[in-house]
């Protein structure tokens, strides 16, 4: 079981700029989250899918966020155009969604904007 | 509504000595309750859980947690700590459809040695 793969580790770009991040959840979990790690906020669920539909889209910041998932091994979060307070790292987690949820998380992606 | 609130960003303890991270939980119907661990660099790895059953919960790397219903707490301990503890360590809470996991700010544990 390979985990959860998020790509890239680090992203730095500039503001105004598309950014996108990946992530490949754990084969043969229904459930994907995405969230996002600040100081100052710590840990925010921004979306979750189950079963590639967004289910639950209401800690998305604002309208420049969006998130898909076209199929049941990739989703992507998109952020146009970044500003620099969206610096953050950025988790994805699977989670296999039979009764009770245990999420897997990858290893994050550090985004910084400048 | 559900969260939790974690008491102390920051704890240290000398290598050996008792572990306590404090949690305490507010949720309208019976939550499950997690403890998740994050070492530099990485994802959260889940410690242990607590939805049904017994209290006491016993997780990974010596970790256990009580959970008391009577004081909505879920505090993790471990008898003696290791250098490998330092790390930083998440409470959560589910409740309601049991997908959505609200975390706590977090508790950095230092251990010196």
């Amino acid at each position: 079981d390979a985990g959860v793969i998020q790509s890239p580790r680090h992203e730095v770009t500039e503001m105004g700029q598309e950014v996108t991040l990946r992530c490949k959840p754990i084969s043969g979990h229904d459930y994907l989250f995405w969230y996002r790690q600040t100081m100052m906020r710590g840990l925010e669920l921004l979306i979750y899918f189950n079963n590639n539909v967004p289910i639950d889209d209401s800690g998305m910041p604002e309208d420049r966020f969006s998130a898909k998932m076209p199929n049941a091994s990739f989703s992507t979060l998109k952020i146009q155009p970044s500003e620099p307070r969206d610096s953050a790292v950025y988790f994805c987690a699977s989670s296999p969604g039979t009764g009770w949820v245990t999420l897997h998380f990858g290893n994050g992606t550090r985004l910084t904007v400048t | 509504a559900q969260s939790v609130t974690q008491l102390g960003s920051h704890v240290s303890v000398s290598e050996g000595a008792l572990v306590l991270l404090r949690c305490n939980y507010s949720s309208s119907v019976p939550p499950y309750l997690f403890w998740y661990v994050q070492y530099p660099n990485q994802g959260l790895q889940l410690l242990l859980k607590y939805t049904t059953g017994a209290t006491l919960v016993k997780g990974i790397n010596g970790f256990e947690a009580e959970f008391k219903k009577s004081e909505t707490s879920f505090h993790l301990t471990k008898p003696s700590a290791h250098m490998s503890d330092a790390a930083e360590y998440f409470c959560a809470v589910a409740s309601g459809g049991y997908q959505k996991v609200t975390f706590g700010t977090g508790t950095k544990l230092q251990v010196i040695p």
